[in-house]
């Protein structure tokens, strides 16, 4: 099992330029979650997917949006980039309950000039 | 609505000292908490949980950590720190089903590891 997969690894936007970043799960997953990393800030959620169809925003959802593909993928689209998006992006998932364990991707480096 | 703090951005020990790093949350449901760790440019891994039971929580790498309620805290502990502990702490709530088992994190705690 790969896990939680995220691409790119890095990238870095002109101001305005849009791009999606993707995620994916072989776990067979039901909910999935977008988390952005600042220092000093922890992990901000931007939005999240609790079953496939579904999606909810998080705590800090301005200037993204986000797609459930199907059960195992989950998209992060910025459509005008901002400075203020340079950030690490993280995204997880989760089987089910409250209870069980959201499990972490690697992370996308994204750089706003 | 939920929250946690972290005492401490940074936490400095020596080797073979013990480790404690501290967590306060706030929480309007009964709450499910979370240690996760991240090394250096990596993804955040999951330490240890409390969801019911049992106040004290076994992790991985010999961490653990105590629910307390009267105090809302679930400070981490290692009795004796090694250098490959050196990496950044988070703290988690859940926040339930009702919201998507959404996790809400703490800032973080940076451990450093002197030798």
């Amino acid at each position: 099992n790969a896990g939680v997969t995220q691409t790119p690894k890095f990238q870095v936007l002109k101001t305005g330029q849009s791009m999606t970043l993707q995620c994916a799960q072989d776990m067979n997953h039901n909910s999935m979650y977008w988390y952005r990393q600042d220092p000093g800030m922890g992990l901000r959620l931007i939005y999240y997917s609790a079953s496939e169809g579904t999606t909810d925003k998080g705590e800090v959802p301005n200037g993204y949006n986000v797609s459930r593909l199907n059960k195992r993928e989950f998209s992060l689209r910025l459509e005008s980039a901002a400075p203020s998006q340079t950030s690490v992006y993280f995204c997880a998932s989760l089987r089910a309950m409250s209870t069980d364990t959201q499990y972490f991707g690697p992370g996308t480096r994204l750089t706003v000039l | 609505a939920q929250s946690v703090t972290q005492l401490g951005s940074h936490v400095s020990v020596s080797e073979g000292a013990l480790v404690l790093l501290r967590c306060n949350y706030s929480s309007s449901v009964p709450p499910y908490l979370f240690w996760y760790v991240q090394y250096p440019n990596q993804g955040l891994q999951l330490l240890l949980k409390y969801t019911t039971g049992a106040t004290l929580v076994k992790g991985i790498n010999g961490f653990e950590a105590e629910f307390k309620k009267s105090e809302t805290s679930f400070h981490l502990t290692k009795p004796s720190a090694h250098m490959s502990d050196a990496a950044e702490y988070f703290c988690a709530v859940s926040g339930g089903e009702t919201s998507g088992s959404r996790l809400t994190f703490g800032e973080g705690t940076q451990l450093t590891v002197n030798p």
